[in-house]
């Protein structure tokens, strides 16, 4: 079955620690995406790339950081400096054939301890 | 700015009722909207896209629609389902396929 998978569903970190979330695809996509989603609100894009090694900040990049050595993957890395983490973090992704339809995996609900 | 305004916030309706949830826009530049579907607690799934040339899309018993002069977007649902139930939310696609999302529109549908 091809999609998006994201690993952990669950997360729980202590303040003062990077974690890194992971985000696989096997849709053969170019562009990934990482939005995070705090409640009641709508999502927020973190980071995107639309090629591998090459990636561009969102709107809310302060203390995240991002990879993109394989086109499959896209691991997220929360780091210390992201003054409130807790949010539910989603990883999106577009193929060229798909009509810029974005497709999503199913998150990962990090807390801070 | 784009901002993505949804309206209403949350609505309850009784099973089988014809609905409509709307989605405004401030920026009518937009490459395409897309509504999506949100389960508690799980990711988007995307329901129907509209490009901007286009005037309304059609999947099973639900229709979306785009007036991008007046920013506007609707998402009807026919015949409502308890199934129906989940978080629905509209985002535009401001180029380079970064999308600006509303705040969804909460439904329930009670049998």
């Amino acid at each position: 079955d091809g999609g998006i998978t994201q690993s952990p569903k669950y997360l729980f970190r202590k303040e003062g620690q990077n974690v890194t979330l992971s985000c696989e695809q096997n849709l053969n996509h170019d562009a990934m995406y990482w939005y995070r989603q705090d409640p009641g609100q709508g999502l927020r894009l973190i980071y995107y790339s639309q090629i591998v090694n090459d990636f561009q900040k969102g709107d809310i990049a302060e203390g995240y950081s991002v990879s993109r050595e394989k086109k499959e993957s896209f691991p997220l890395t929360v780091t210390s400096a992201q003054k409130n983490p807790t949010a539910f973090y989603l990883c999106a992704s577009i193929g060229r054939s798909s009509y810029n339809e974005q497709f999503f995996g199913p998150g990962t609900r990090l807390t801070v301890l | 700015k784009q901002e993505v305004t949804q309206i209403p916030a949350a609505l309850s309706v009784p099973e089988g009722e014809n609905l409509v949830l709307n989605c405004s826009f401030t920026d009518s530049a937009i490459y395409n909207l897309q509504w999506f579907r949100q389960d508690p607690g799980k990711g988007l799934t995307s329901l129907l896209l509209i490009q901007s040339s286009q005037r309304e899309q059609t999947s099973g018993r639900l229709n979306a629609s785009l007036d991008k002069s007046s920013g506007r977007s609707t998402l009807y649902i026919a015949a409502s389902q308890p199934g129906d139930s989940a978080t629905y939310l509209c985002a535009v696609d401001t180029g380079f396929q970064k999308l600006v999302f509303g705040t969804g529109t909460r439904l329930l549908v009670s049998p």
